[in-house]
């Protein structure tokens, strides 16, 4: 059973334009919501994070914003740039019998020059 | 900076063999955690260690052991290579594991068992 769930496996954008990844999860007990970015042949980085308390969270370019009632959330990469093409996994925390970090399947941006 | 390193970047092995990976952190970190990505699954937690000789099961166990003799090193033990374990396998670190703290990745080890 998939606890948090990307259901885009892949995402193409223009460069400059905004790019929109989405990630829904089915355990309200999650306490916190990660951003990870992983290029080929390295490991995730960390990106950004917003608390269950929050809808929104902002860090330059990376913008996550969190509908709680929705069970919903989405990373927004405004401009998008080429170097952004990665794998982006979304991940949630929180007391769910273990303090495990729960990820799901990722989605690979492509961003178009 | 903290830094995750990861032993072998590729590693061929046969079936039946006993594997060990490796993973090393420099930061002092409690947490170490044992991870494979695989296309359309994602990253699937095989063990954690919240201190030195401790150790918990996370989400797919089967076939896999842990050992953490030391703080700064966690080791990935598959007693009996199968060819339905080839994958990469990621190892992270962090501080405690609670609250909005993220975890830090090595490089990952991509595995191929034959």
């Amino acid at each position: 059973d998939q606890q948090v769930k990307q259901n885009s496996p892949s995402l193409s954008v223009q460069e400059g334009r905004i790019s929109i990844l989405n990630c829904d999860y089915t355990n309200s007990m999650f306490d916190y919501f990660l951003w990870y970015k992983k290029y080929p042949a390295e490991g995730p980085t960390f990106l950004i994070s917003i608390s269950s308390i929050k809808d929104k969270n902002e860090d330059g370019r990376f913008t996550v914003f969190l509908n709680k009632s929705a069970k919903h959330l989405s990373l927004h990469i405004v401009p998008s740039q080429p170097g952004d093409s990665a794998v982006y996994f979304c991940a949630a925390k929180g007391y769910t019998g273990g303090f495990k970090t729960i990820f799901g399947a990722g989605t690979r941006l492509f961003v178009k020059a | 900076d903290v830094k995750v390193t990861q032993s072998s970047r590729y590693l061929v092995k046969r079936t039946g063999e006993k594997v060990f990976l490796e993973c090393v952190q420099d930061m002092d970190h409690e947490n170490m955690f044992w991870y494979r990505q695989d296309p359309g699954l994602g990253l699937r937690l095989i063990y954690f260690s919240y201190d030195v000789k401790m150790k918990e099961k996370g989400d797919i166990p089967e076939g896999y052991s842990v050992s953490r003799e030391k703080k700064e090193r966690f080791s990935l033990i598959l007693e009996s290579a199968s060819t339905n374990q080839t994958s990469m396998y990621l190892c992270a670190s962090s501080l405690t594991g609670t609250g909005p703290e993220a975890q830090h990745f090595g490089d990952g080890t991509r595995l191929s068992i034959l």
